[in-house]
């Protein structure tokens, strides 16, 4: 129950398409539902951040999705750019206990 | 913004010796810190929490006379690999957030290589 499946495991998108993540839960303790960039060698960079009580959040080009009911969540990413290659996570927490991310998503964006 | 900055960010060590990871909030008071693990193409794995002036809780299969973690300071924790194998090179990533419950901010990691 703690844990956070996220699909597709990689993902191949042209410049300028839109690139979308799937994330799933099952605890419906988790309020608070952040994705995170991560360039390889580097450490995960917070890219955008939800909490249930709103269905959607958009920062610039990056969307984040939240069905509630069906304990979904997405990141759409608009536009996408060859510079959006990375590894993103999703991410769950239940107050102000610890973070429970994702698998990953490998995303390749080409020119 | 919160920055979490991580010392070194490579480190090459022989067999049987150790290794301290510096990890510090630059710009915030962390009374909690965080210590990942993360394999190749693997997504990152809790191995401890780190308390400000109390002991690090460590997630069940850490060898915490391994992995050995201070939290000396609301700005500093360290995570110390002992007498390290090969079997512990890995990236080590440390994070941190200034309250309870508030966004977790990582810092840019330290790839250990035991030779």
């Amino acid at each position: 129950q703690q844990q956070v499946k996220q699909s597709p495991q990689s993902l191949i998108v042209q410049k300028g398409g839109i690139s979308i993540i799937n994330c799933a839960y099952e605890n419906t303790a988790f309020d608070y539902f952040p994705w995170y960039q991560q360039f390889p060698g580097k450490g995960p960079a917070l890219l955008i951040a939800i909490r249930p009580d709103v269905s959607e959040k958009k920062e610039g080009r990056f969307t984040i999705s939240f069905n509630k009911s069906a304990k979904q969540f997405s990141l759409h990413i608009m536009d996408s750019q060859p510079g959006d290659s990375a590894t993103y996570f999703c991410a769950a927490r239940a107050g102000f206990q610890k973070l429970v991310f994702g698998t990953g998503t490998r995303l390749l964006v080409s020119p | 913004g919160a920055v979490v900055s991580q010392h070194p960010s490579r480190v090459i060590c022989k067999s049987g010796t150790s290794v301290k990871i510096e990890c510090r909030s630059l710009d915030f008071q962390a009374t909690t810190m965080f210590w990942y693990r993360q394999f190749p193409k693997q997504s990152l794995m809790l191995m401890a929490t780190s308390n400000e002036g109390s002991k690090a809780t460590y997630e069940q299969g850490v060898e915490k006379d391994k992995f050995l973690i201070n939290h000396a300071s609301l700005t500093l924790s360290t995570l110390t690999v002992t007498s390290a194998h090969p079997e512990d090179s890995s990236f080590y990533i440390c994070s941190a957030n200034d309250s309870p419950g508030s966004p977790l901010h990582f810092g840019n990691g330290t790839r250990l290589t035991v030779t």
